[in-house]
């Protein structure tokens, strides 16, 4: 079966304070890895995609990097405005391109 | 562009009620998708519209929800009777369609939020 697992569950880090999320994924056929921002009462916000093993995506304070089991999201100097949950989603291969969704890491970012 | 638009934001309804959900997808997206997102959790895939067919209803309770898309545009999901475990922000998404598609991520609206009391 298909599954996405993402921790911590939450994290809490000072201002400043660089830290890493993982996503880790058992899937048949991986056809892309996608990274997600969620904030409170909106719907999830696309950040990155990654098709495969190497590939490294930048935006801002966050790059996510991909291997052959897994994905990080890494956070440098993060502020309190990157608040937020962080959802990993991978798309495997098949008649649909559907997303499958891990549980999210909440990030709280202190000033 | 303009973004995925869903109404209402918010519905609270009593167990064994009925309520639907509206979806307006980007313009030109040819999938549409329902996700059911329960606090604390990530989005579940309900249903994928491909145009107006349905290409993956798997994970639908098909004895209470129920989903339609006309002329490949709009979009409503219904529940009828409703359950508590019901409760959950209800979300739509909508991504092109073709080659390269799967390179395409989906464009989510921002929900709307249930509660069944």
């Amino acid at each position: 079966e298909d599954q996405v697992t993402q921790s911590p569950e939450a994290l809490r880090l000072q201002e400043g304070e660089s830290s890493s999320l993982n996503c880790s994924y058992t899937v048949s056929g991986l056809r892309g890895l996608f990274w997600y921002r969620q904030d409170p009462g909106k719907g999830p916000e696309f950040l990155f995609t990654l098709y495969s093993a190497g590939e490294e995506k930048e935006k801002e304070r966050l790059k996510a990097t991909l291997t052959k089991k897994e994905s990080f999201l890494h956070i440098t100097a993060p502020k309190p405005e990157d608040s937020a949950t962080y959802l990993c989603a991978v798309r495997v291969g098949g008649a649909t391109n559907k997303l499958i969704f891990g549980t999210g890491t909440l990030l709280a970012v202190q000033p | 562009e303009a973004g995925v638009a869903q109404s209402p934001r918010y519905k609270i309804i009593e167990k064994r009620q009925s309520v639907a959900f509206w979806c307006n997808p980007i313009s030109g997206h040819a999938t549409l998708y329902w996700y059911q997102q329960i606090l604390g959790q990530g989005p579940k895939l309900l249903i994928q519209f491909q145009n107006n067919g349905v290409v993956d209803d798997s994970q639908l309770p098909k004895d209470r929800f129920s989903a339609e898309r006309l002329k490949g545009v709009d979009s409503t999901l219904k529940i009828q009777p409703a359950k508590l475990e019901d409760s959950a922000v209800y979300l739509c998404a909508s991504s092109t369609w073709g080659v390269g598609a799967y390179s395409s991520p989906l464009h989510f609206g921002n929900g709307t939020r249930l509660t069944v009391t």
